[in-house]
């Protein structure tokens, strides 16, 4: 079935380090790719998404590419903020199906 | 434009008791989906509906747990009985059929605790 694997947290940067949260998935058709972000003590954001090969989904200074032949959806930052702390998701969702698949998670912590 | 809301915020409540949590999912959305999120076991899918109806509920733990979408801006979550390990934040997400393309949003999340 279809899976979504994260790099185990927590990450831990100082402020303006460079952020990489690695992201690889499995799955049968061609799915939509996303990264959601979890701030303490509130729901799911989406923060990003590509819906196909190539794409690249950005927003917030975050930047994400769908690699397919790699299978994968790292996502990135040049510069981290102390309020970028919070819990990353990656997810999928296959073609023709409504549930997402949620990665694990990846904390990050950002000092100043 | 609002987004899914949820209530209550918090619910604490004793086992045995019975627990309702309810979610309004952004208007115009045909899905909507329930998920548990613990620290032991992370986000998981309970259950989801389409134009009210629901898909796939095998993610339910057991009958205790029951949800219900009486038409499309409404839905609830029911626990009867309440358990001590039923102790989790509860998200409602809603999304629009697109294929696949369309993200889900998440309503803010009901905290409960059962003592």
């Amino acid at each position: 079935g279809d899976s979504v694997t994260q790099m185990e947290g927590p990450v831990t940067l100082s402020e303006e380090a460079f952020l990489t949260i690695n992201c690889t998935y499995t799955a049968t058709g061609y799915p939509s790719l996303f990264w959601y972000v979890q701030y303490p003590g509130e729901g799911l954001q989406l923060l990003l998404k590509a819906t196909k090969a190539d794409d690249k989904g950005s927003n917030k200074g975050f930047e994400a590419t769908y690699r397919k032949e790699t299978t994968s959806f790292h996502l990135e930052k040049g510069s981290v903020q102390v309020s970028d702390s919070a819990v990353y998701f990656c997810a999928l969702r296959d073609t023709g199906f409504q549930k997402l698949v949620f990665g694990t998670g990846t904390r990050l912590l950002v000092s100043p | 434009d609002a987004g899914v809301i949820q209530s209550p915020r918090h619910e604490v409540t004793e086992m045995g008791q019975e627990v309702t949590l309810r979610c309004k999912p952004i208007s115009g959305h045909d899905y909507l989906f329930w998920y548990r999120q613990t620290m032991m076991r992370g986000l998981e899918l309970l259950i989801y509906f389409n134009n009210n109806v629901p898909i796939d509920d095998s993610g339910m733990p057991e009958d205790r747990f029951s949800a219900k979408m009486p038409n499309a801006s409404f839905s609830t979550l029911k626990i009867q009985p309440s358990e001590p390990r039923d102790s989790a934040v509860y998200f409602c997400a809603s999304s629009f059929t697109d294929r696949g393309r369309k993200a889900q949003y998440f309503g803010p999340g009901t905290r409960l605790t059962v003592t």
